[in-house]
């Protein structure tokens, strides 16, 4: 059973804080990642795809880099605003349809002013 | 241009009644996505459609869920003889193409179907 695990599953820090996460998964068969940004009682939003290893994309203050040889990925995200506050979900695609993609719990992080 | 749209937002359905949950993909999108959320779980893929055709249904349930996207109309989702368990959020997404891994899916901001 092929399993995205996603760490930690809660942050709390302070505005202006940097702070990153985690998503691992199985290295095998891998095709491409995604990272969602979900606020709550909002739609999950795209953040970026990332299909090739060693890949980094940047959106702002939030970073984002892939290794799919020991397949993991990190979010970055530089000076924490309280708009920051959401849950951030990785999900992999392994070769299935293009949406057919296995998610992890997500990262839910809080941002206090 | 307005995002995917799925209604109703909330749905209660008494056991054993049929639910009908609706999504319109954004304009120009011909690739929806439907993903359920149990309580306490992740998101889980259900099934991929393009207009008048199923995709990819491995997702979905074998008895009592079905899925359609008319050429004409939003896709539907729909769930026969709901039981309890059946409750949780659903979700549906959209893509302007098809076939390429690296495309961006869209969300509506999902259904939450309630089974009492």
């Amino acid at each position: 059973i092929l399993n995205v695990e996603q760490s930690p599953q809660s942050l709390h820090v302070q505005e202006g804080d940097s702070t990153n996460f985690t998503c691992s998964f199985p290295s095998s068969n891998f095709y491409a990642l995604h990272w969602y940004r979900w606020e709550t009682a909002k739609s999950p939003e795209a953040l970026f795809v990332m299909t090739l290893n060693g890949d980094e994309k940047k959106k702002g203050r939030i970073s984002a880099t892939l290794n799919t040889k020991e397949g993991y990925s990190y979010l970055y995200i530089k000076g924490s605003q309280p708009e920051d506050s959401a849950t951030y979900l990785c999900a992999l695609n392994y070769g299935g349809s293009q949406g057919n993609l296995i998610f992890g719990k997500g990262t839910k992080l809080s941002v206090k002013p | 241009n307005a995002g995917v749209m799925q209604n109703p937002r909330h749905l209660v359905r008494r056991r054993g009644q049929e639910a009908r949950l609706r999504c319109s993909p954004m304009k120009g999108h011909s690739h929806v996505y439907w993903y359920r959320q149990l309580p306490e779980e992740g998101l889980k893929f259900m099934v991929y459609l393009q207009k008048e055709n199923i995709i990819d249904e491995s997702g979905m349930p074998k008895e009592r869920f079905s899925a359609e996207f008319p050429k004409e109309g939003p896709s539907i989702l729909r769930i026969q003889q709901v039981v309890r368990g059946d409750s949780a959020a659903y979700f549906c997404a959209s893509s302007p193409r098809g076939n390429q891994m690296n495309t961006e899916a869209f969300f509506g901001q999902g259904t939450r179907l309630t089974v009492v």
